[in-house]
């Protein structure tokens, strides 16, 4: 089964903090994604990446960094962390176009 | 730009009542379609996804769900529902080369 593991389930951080979210995958997939989850609007992709130091904005990628220095791993980097980014965050991979995403267990971040 | 739009926030049926989660979406070319559950505080697990083929697509769980090209549907279906499936269900559409988007999610509340 593939996995995808996100570092914290759960972060506080004050606000103008940096916050670094992780997230690993195991079965050698090109595609990793973060996604932002908030209640009535789903979940909207920030960034996502398609292969080893390659990344793409999403619809919200305003206040978001991400880096991709490895092939298993994909980090969130909230460089000033601000109250409105409290939120839970989920990161995904997939190892095609034709391929269903599979999910962390998400990060719920608050920040104070 | 593509959108997926699932128009119940929140749905309550009885235990053993059947289901049917809506979702339409729009999309120019043959789309990717999946139903996503996620439990309370949980990443998001697949139910079912359509590629091509049969509109009538199995899931786990006894989840179907039925693809409608002439009403750009996808429409999630369970004949008896169980407590257990109270949880909020997700529809998404595959975009352009990798992205998923997401509609706004469903939450489903079982009596007993």
């Amino acid at each position: 089964d593939v996995k995808v593991t996100q570092s914290s389930r759960y972060l506080v951080k004050r606000t103008g903090e940096k916050v670094f979210l992780e997230c690993v995958q195991d079965m050698d997939h090109e595609n990793m994604f973060w996604y932002r989850q908030d209640p009535g609007l789903g979940l909207r992709l920030i960034y996502f990446s398609y292969d080893v130091k390659m990344k793409e904005k999403g619809d919200i990628p305003e206040g978001y960094s991400v880096s991709r220095e490895k092939k298993e791993r994909f980090s969130l980097i909230l460089e000033s962390a601000s109250t409105n980014q409290t939120s839970m965050y989920l990161c995904a991979s997939k190892l095609g176009r034709v391929t269903e995403a599979f999910f962390g267990q998400g990060t719920r971040l608050t920040v104070v | 730009a593509q959108s997926v739009t699932q128009p119940d926030i929140h749905i309550t049926v009885s235990e053993g009542a059947s289901l049917e989660l809506r979702c339409n979406y729009s999309y120019g070319a043959t789309p990717y379609l999946f139903w996503y559950v996620q439990s309370p505080g949980q990443g998001l697990q697949l139910l079912l996804k359509y590629f091509s083929g049969d509109t009538l697509v199995q899931g786990i769980k006894g989840f179907e769900a039925e693809f409608k090209r002439s009403q750009s549907s996808f429409n999630l279906r369970k004949p008896s529902v169980h407590w257990s499936d109270a949880a909020e269900y997700f529809c998404a559409v595959g975009q352009g080369a990798q992205k998923l988007v997401f509609g706004q999610g469903t939450r489903l509340t079982i009596n007993p």
